[in-house]
């Protein structure tokens, strides 16, 4: 069974501190898919990053940057330099890589992790 | 223009009441999927259509039906729900499997009064 663990429930930061986001999975299969994604008071789920389980490198867009390591099971996620904006809650998630015919997988989601960024 | 809209964003219904939440994705996508998000809880997936048939119905009350008349649009049917069942009800969208990301729409906040 899958299951995707985000051990800190709500973080408050101060503008422009660095701040990192936990995220450690657990899956049989070898080949997957990690997923970020963010939530806004809004409600909709916005896309930030997916990465497949054979890719580790390391990635950077923007103030965003992103450590997987398949060793430790973990994929997390990282902001430098906060902004006010960035206050939302933050989902990883896993998938696994192949389903039923046609697609339609099961995208198992963490609890979620409050970033309060404030002035 | 998220590609995966949802109507109506806001719902308040009775215990006795019947109503349908809309989803539709123009992103041409063939696999379709109802999330529920609870206060303080992971989201969880309800139902997966893939192709426009239920591919898994992740043991969820009779009191959800939900409808796939073609791949561009989901419905979810709800009738005498209980106030447990207030929730974000989440719209999402994927091409194939999980390798090509999944579209999520801005959800119906449903409150059962």
């Amino acid at each position: 069974a899958q299951k995707v663990t985000q051990a800190q429930t709500e973080i408050s930061v101060v503008e422009k501190e660095d701040v990192t986001l936990d995220c450690v999975y657990e899956t049989r299969d070898t080949t997957y898919y990690l997923f970020w994604y963010k939530q806004p008071p809004s409600g909709e789920l916005v896309f930030l990053i997916r990465r497949n389980s054979f890719d580790e490198q390391n990635e950077i867009s923007g103030r965003y940057s992103w450590n997987f390591q398949k060793s430790t099971s973990s994929f997390n996620f990282t902001i430098t330099a906060s902004q006010v904006v960035d206050s939302a809650v933050y989902f990883c998630a896993l998938s696994e890589a192949e389903g039923v015919t046609g697609g339609g997988n099961k995208l198992t989601f963490g609890t979620g992790t409050q970033l309060k960024v404030e002035l | 223009e998220t590609g995966v809209t949802q109507t109506p964003r806001h719902l308040v219904m009775g215990m006795t009441n019947k109503k349908s939440l809309k989803c539709e994705q123009h992103l041409g996508h063939n696999a379709m999927y109802w999330y529920k998000q609870s206060a303080k809880k992971p989201l969880e997936l309800m139902f997966v259509y893939s192709l426009e048939e239920r591919v898994e119905n992740n043991s969820v009350p009779s009191r959800f039906s939900p409808e796939c008349p073609n791949s561009s649009h989901l419905f979810l049917h709800l009738h005498t729900l209980q106030p447990e069942d207030s929730a974000l009800y989440l719209c999402a969208s994927s091409q194939g499997a999980g390798k090509y990301g999944y579209t999520f729409g801005s959800g119906t906040r449903l409150t059962v009064v």
